[in-house]
């Protein structure tokens, strides 16, 4: 096992609110990604990593924002949650080209 | 835009006979194809990947099969096992590319 984890695993917060989840991971690895899962949408990129404090946008990054201070976590923040943002999010690190990507175990987050 | 597309929703099997899912891309700079389970409440985890120098790559009951210039993929399982009862995601990277683009998913199901 690759040694990621997502914390919270669940989470139900109020429209506006900011939230934060946390991806750490022990293996030492550059890339890390948030992704999204939703139903007929299959996973979505919202931001990735490939360094401290090296960050850049995916195809889903409205309303979303990152931080990397240490190799080993990756932030997501929803500066002001809304209900849109209901959704499984996972984490993942790159482990070569041929492997792809090892996932979290997901955050369920509910937006009320 | 959905660049990685798998149309059928779901998919019901008996058990010990064979599975096909499907897999179609838009995006001719794809050249890494990926297939990844997921069962519930875990994060998605890599099956079987091919490379678009190749036409087929085996790993035990799993077959995952490309057609560049139908731009089509198919993953076979052979025999099916109710425990292959999971979500299967399609992926695709770009060379040196970080947004790697996952089909909706088939949920297939493979009854004793």
């Amino acid at each position: 096992d690759a040694g990621i984890t997502q914390s919270p695993r669940h989470k139900v917060t109020e429209t506006g609110t900011p939230v934060t989840l946390r991806c750490h991971q022990t293996e030492n690895h550059r890339y890390m990604y948030w992704y999204r899962q939703d139903p007929g949408h299959g996973l979505r990129l919202i931001h990735y990593s490939y360094g401290v404090k090296d960050t850049d946008k995916g195809e889903v990054s409205d309303g979303y924002s990152v931080s990397r201070s240490k190799t080993e976590d990756f932030l997501l923040t929803l500066e002001s949650a809304t209900s849109s943002q209901t959704s499984v999010y996972f984490c993942a690190i790159s482990v070569g080209q041929t492997y792809g990507y090892t996932f979290g175990s997901g955050t369920r987050l509910t937006v009320v | 835009d959905q660049q990685v597309k798998q149309n059928s929703p779901s998919l019901s099997v008996q058990e010990g006979r064979i599975s096909i899912l499907n897999c179609d891309y838009t995006n001719s700079m794809f050249d890494y194809f990926l297939w990844y389970k997921k069962y519930p409440a875990e994060g998605p985890t890599f099956l079987i990947s091919i490379s678009s120098i190749k036409d087929k790559n085996e790993d035990g009951r799993f077959t995952v099969f490309l057609n560049k210039s139908a731009k089509h993929l198919s993953l076979h399982i052979v025999p099916s096992q109710p425990g292959d009862s999971a979500v299967y995601f399609c992926a695709a990277s770009r060379p040196n590319n970080n947004d790697m683009r996952f089909g909706a998913g088939t949920r297939l199901t493979v009854k004793p």
